[in-house]
Formats: C-alpha cells, sequence, structure tokens
C-alpha cells in the first residue's frame, strides 16, 4: 500500500525565515503527491501536486515543493515565512491506480514574529 | 461556484443516535470520499465512491454507511453513535486522475 510519512509533529521558524515541511513516500510505481493545508477550523486546502516532468513544484501563496525520487522524499519549502503561514501540513500521495488519498499525519508550522 | 458543502457544521449525539452527515458538491466530479480527522492521526478514509451508485470502504468503515443516488450528494450516515466516532469529518471530491480533491469545511461531532 502506498504511504506517506512526515517526520515532524512541527516546525517553528521565525518569520523571514526560510521554511522546510518534510515528506517521504513509500509508493510502488510512480507517485502523484500533494501538499494540504489546514488553517484552524477549516477544510484543506490545495496547494501543489508532483505528477510527472520538473522536480520542483511551484505552487500558491509562495510554496514550492522539491520531489526527489533517490530519496523518495517531497519536501515542502518556502523561502521567506509569513506569520500567517502558520498553520497544519499535509503531504498526501495517490494510492494506486485509484483516486484515493493516503495522507501523512500532518505538521504544525508556526511562525514567530 | 461553492465547491464543496457539507452540513451541520457541529453536532452533539447521545451514545446509540444515529444522523446523517450531508455532503454536495457543484463540480460534477465523479470521485467523493470521507475522511475523519483525529490528533496525531492525520485524515483516515471511511468511504469512498468513483460514481453515483458505486461506494466502497475506506480505512476506517466500521459504523458508517454511505450511499450515492447522484453525482452531487454523498450522505455519510452514523448508525448508533458511540464516543469514539467523537471526530471531525471532512467530505472530499476530486475530478480526474492526477487533479487535486476539493474539500468541505468539515462537521465537528461529539458523541457523549
Amino acid at each position: 500500500a502506498q504511504s506517506v510519512a512526515q517526520p515532524e509533529d512541527q516546525v517553528n521558524v521565525a518569520e523571514g525565515n526560510p521554511l522546510t515541511v518534510k515528506c517521504t513516500y513509500s509508493v510502488s510505481g510512480n507517485p502523484y503527491l500533494f501538499w494540504y493545508v489546514q488553517y484552524p477550523n477549516r477544510g484543506l486546502q490545495f496547494l501543489l501536486k508532483y505528477i510527472t516532468g520538473d522536480n520542483l513544484v511551484k505552487g500558491s501563496y509562495g510554496f514550492e515543493a522539491e520531489f526527489n525520487k533517490s530519496q523518495t522524499s517531497f519536501h515542502l519549502k518556502k523561502p521567506s515565512a509569513l506569520v500567517s503561514d502558520s498553520a497544519l501540513y499535509f503531504c498526501a500521495v495517490r494510492d494506486g491506480g485509484f483516486q484515493k488519498l493516503v495522507f501523512g499525519t500532518g505538521t504544525r508550522l508556526l511562525v514567530s514574529p | 461556484n461553492a465547491g464543496v458543502t457539507q452540513t451541520p457544521k457541529f453536532q452533539v449525539l447521545k451514545t446509540g443516535q444515529s444522523m446523517t452527515l450531508q455532503c454536495a458538491q457543484d463540480m460534477n466530479h465523479e470521485y467523493m470520499s470521507w475522511y475523519r480527522q483525529d490528533p496525531g492521526m492525520g485524515l483516515r478514509l471511511i468511504h469512498y465512491s468513483v460514481g453515483a451508485g458505486i461506494t466502497d470502504q475506506g480505512e476506517v468503515p466500521n459504523g458508517y454507511n454511505v450511499s450515492r443516488s447522484t453525482t452531487e450528494d454523498f450522505p455519510l450516515r452514523l448508525l448508533s453513535a458511540a464516543p469514539s466516532q467523537t471526530s471531525v469529518y471532512f467530505c472530499a471530491s476530486k475530478g480526474g486522475v492526477g487533479t487535486e480533491a476539493f474539500f468541505g469545511q468539515g462537521t465537528r461531532l461529539t458523541v457523549v
């Protein structure tokens, strides 16, 4: 079965500093990978996805993610964090040939002023 | 364009009661799904549907029923609520392969 792992429960970063939220995956075949963000008391919002092509994927709100096949990773990055980026971030992978998405356990990002 | 609409937003149930969580989407998506979100466990798939009349079980289906009579609607039924079903429930819909899922705002359910 396909899976993703988010090894950090929480990431703390100061405003203006670069941020990285980690995700590793385990899939058979080519991975379809996604990042979502959840603000308090809201549903999940799509940030970006990797299907094929360029290993560096750019998404919403200045976020980007780097697909690394040799390290089976898909880390989310942003060059300069904002306090408003504080939220819960989920990595997800498509489950094989199906439309199902399998989610990681989430990483809480806290950006301090 | 409303996207995915869930009702109600909040609900308190007594143990043993039944209820239906509503989910509707206006994007003509074939694929719809229900997840529950619990602290430290991420989102776990309860049931999903690949089109009207077709449903299947996800990772944690026990205690829940679904049906899909139209493309737009995908209600989730709790048959006999238990405290272990206290959670936040999200409905999502998705288009073709490789497209992203759209989520509703969630239903916060407490079973006492």
